[in-house]
């Protein structure tokens, strides 16, 4: 089966500074990729998605990219804001409709 | 638009009691999700329906977990008799095609 691992576990930026979150998946037949912000006690929220037919998705200070050759994707966040501290997932799923697979999750904290 | 709404939001019960959780998932969703989400890990996928039938079962640990969802709208997830590894939030999650919505979770605590 599918096999998402996500780099770094934690990520300390200050406040205004850029992060970036990657993950590589393991079935090339995967081909939606969500990305999910996940607050204490609260459930994941999607936060950006993209399919396998394109290369990058951009939603103001968040951005993701993919590598379909080399099965890696990223998450980019700018201009950190201590609002966007949180744990964040990435996932894979090959089909409409289909199990996500998880990565281990990325615990980000942004230092006003 | 109502999101997914679980039900309880707590739930702390000693081993080999059971327990039941309650979903219901964005209206008009027909694809819903049960997930396991251990304490520092990301969610891993139980049970997966499409209207009432089910579609994925593999990682249910069907000696003790069922699943139900009647009627194709809300679902229920059951542990009969819990295990002390089975404290985690267990996460419904509902989806129109490919965005996958999920709700608060239910945290339980096996003691």
């Amino acid at each position: 089966g599918e096999n998402v691992e996500q780099h770094p576990s934690t990520l300390s930026v200050q406040e205004g500074d850029s992060a970036v979150i990657k993950c590589t998946y393991s079935d090339s037949a995967s081909n939606y990729f969500p990305w999910y912000k996940q607050e204490l006690g609260k459930g994941p929220q999607l936060i950006i998605d993209i399919r396998s037919n394109v290369g990058e998705k951009k939603d103001q200070r968040i951005a993701v990219t993919l590598n379909k050759t080399a099965k890696h994707f990223s998450l980019h966040i700018t201009e950190t804001q201590p609002e966007d501290s949180a744990v964040y997932f990435c996932a894979a799923s090959m089909n409409a409709g289909n199990m996500l697979t998880f990565g281990g999750g990325t615990r980000l904290m942004v230092k006003p | 638009e109502a999101g997914v709404a679980q039900s309880p939001r707590y739930k702390i019960i000693e081993k080999r009691q059971s327990v039941a959780f309650w979903c219901n998932p964005i209206s008009g969703h027909a694809t819903l999700y049960w997930y396991q989400q251990i304490l520092g890990q990301g969610p891993k996928l139980l049970i997966q329906f499409q209207n009432n039938g089910v579609v994925d079962d593999s990682q249910l640990p069907k000696d003790r977990f069922s699943a139900e969802r009647l009627k194709g709208v809300d679902s229920t997830l059951k542990i009969q008799p819990a295990k002390l590894e089975d404290s985690a939030v267990y996460l419904c999650a509902s989806s129109p095609i490919f965005e996958a919505f999920f709700g608060q979770g239910t945290r339980l605590t096996v003691v």
